[in-house]
């Protein structure tokens, strides 16, 4: 069944360490983004991508690396410029030009700082 | 900019009552409107959507009416089970905002039996 897997699901991260969480997609679509949800926050944009080799920044990118070498690759970097990066990180993917609908999420990696 | 606004939470119910979460948004033009459900640990689902004034998204006894007027797209269910019990955001997308979803900050419901 196609989908969008991450992981690990639980990541723990000591003081200065740049992680890398993992998002891949066999849907085939060309749009893939990093979302962090906070309690009480909902969920708010890091990056996206439309296509390879190509990426933008979300609204709260500070802190945070990407790159889309392949289409069905969206790895996330969490480096240690990062001030508070305990959250549970969303990764989406989507056909462009859907508007929305063919929204796709995997099922979430949960960051702590230990 | 585009932004949503939930109900605050959290919502607790008892089963077979009646659930309203409200949702209003602020957008220039006229956004598609989402209504997503999160179950514990993990990703969001699509509950329904509507993409023009009017329109009633629906799905699973849930129903969202996209108000124009109020700019709202407040979230239904006649009655409630224990197994709704979820995290459910409000959230948009307009325009050529390349697929980019705005989300609300989300809205705990727990029903007891």
């Amino acid at each position: 069944d196609g989908g969008i897997t991450q992981s690990p699901k639980y990541l723990f991260r000591k003081e200065g360490q740049n992680v890398t969480l993992s998002c891949e997609q066999n849907l085939n679509h060309d749009a893939m983004y990093w979302y962090r949800q906070d309690p009480g926050q909902g969920l708010r944009l890091i990056y996206y991508s439309q296509i390879v080799n190509d990426f933008q920044k979300g609204d709260i990118a500070e802190g945070y690396s990407v790159s889309r070498e392949k289409k069905e690759s969206f790895p996330l970097t969490v480096t240690s410029a990062q001030k508070n990066p305990t959250a549970f990180y969303l990764c989406a993917s989507t056909d462009s030009g859907t508007g929305g609908f063919g929204y796709t999420f995997g099922s979430g990696t949960r960051l702590t700082v230990v | 900019g585009n932004s949503v606004t939930q109900m605050e939470g959290p919502v607790t119910l008892s089963e077979e009552a009646f659930l309203t979460i409200n949702c209003t948004y602020t957008a220039t033009g006229y956004p598609s409107l989402f209504w997503y459900v999160q179950y514990p640990g993990e990703g969001l689902q699509l509950l329904l959507k509507a993409t023009k004034a009017d329109d009633k998204g629906s799905n699973k006894g849930f129903e969202a009416t996209y108000r124009k007027e109020t700019t709202s797209f407040h979230l239904e269910k006649g009655s409630v089970q224990v197994s709704d019990s979820a995290v459910y955001f409000c959230a948009l997308i307009w325009g050529t905002s390349y697929g980019k979803l705005t989300f609300g900050q989300g809205t705990i419901l727990t029903v007891h039996p």
